[in-house]
């Protein structure tokens, strides 16, 4: 069973249109929720680190939250620089090495 | 502040040939290292990691290894490449205890 799976694969934008991305996790005692982002050709780069429900945390346009079972990455008025593929991950259980496990991301197109 | 390099960026190779791909981090020591490979459609997926020089463990068996001859380069090999290995290869640290990781710009291999 995968540990975390990210909704939707894909979304498309218009410039302006806010809109979530979805994480959900099935690991119990959670030790952190990470986002990151993913230019094409590139590394991931690091965005936040949730730890608790109702955590949030912001930078420029975006907004991560968490609850329980899941984690939401908020896009306001997104531009079209905001155009990456968004992935989020968590330590898999018993892992004491700090090891994460990775969704298959959310590729977002963000349209001018 | 810290800094990871990662060579060559891209590398065509034939089936059967040797593989060599270096990681190298400035600006810290003793950090944790990261070996994944991201194919298309399947997300990330971590091959080896390493917590200190001379100690390996791997995620996943096959044809690669990896190795740590100084404190802050990590190696990953193989004696004979496969088609399957084609992928992009992305190295990693971490330091602190919110295990946070952060990525080179990667190494896209083409095995023909």
């Amino acid at each position: 069973e995968d540990q975390v799976t990210q909704s939707p694969e894909a979304l498309r934008l218009q410039e302006g249109e806010s809109s979530s991305l979805n994480c959900s996790y099935t690991v119990s005692g959670l030790r952190g929720l990470f986002w990151y982002r993913q230019d094409p050709g590139k590394g991931p780069e690091f965005l936040f680190t949730l730890y608790s429900a109702g955590e949030e945390k912001e930078k420029e346009r975006l907004k991560a939250t968490l609850t329980k079972k899941e984690s939401f990455l908020h896009i306001t008025a997104p531009k079209p620089e905001d155009s990456a593929t968004y992935l989020c991950a968590v330590p898999p259980p018993n892992s004491g090495y700090s090891t994460l496990t990775f969704g298959k991301g959310t590729m977002l197109l963000v349209s001018p | 502040s810290q800094t990871i390099h990662q060579w060559p960026a891209t590398l065509v190779q034939p089936v059967g040939s040797p593989l060599s791909l270096e990681c190298t981090v400035e600006g810290t020591s003793n950090p944790n290292l990261y070996w994944y490979r991201q194919a298309a459609g399947r997300g990330l997926q971590l091959l080896f990691y390493s917590v200190g020089i001379g100690q390996i463990s791997s995620e996943v068996p096959q044809n690669l290894s990896a190795s740590r001859p100084q404190d802050r380069q990590f190696i990953l090999s193989s004696k004979k490449l496969l088609l399957s290995d084609s992928g992009f290869y992305l190295c990693a640290w971490s330091k602190d205890s919110s295990g946070t990781q952060y990525f080179g710009p990667g190494t896209r291999l083409l095995v023909l």
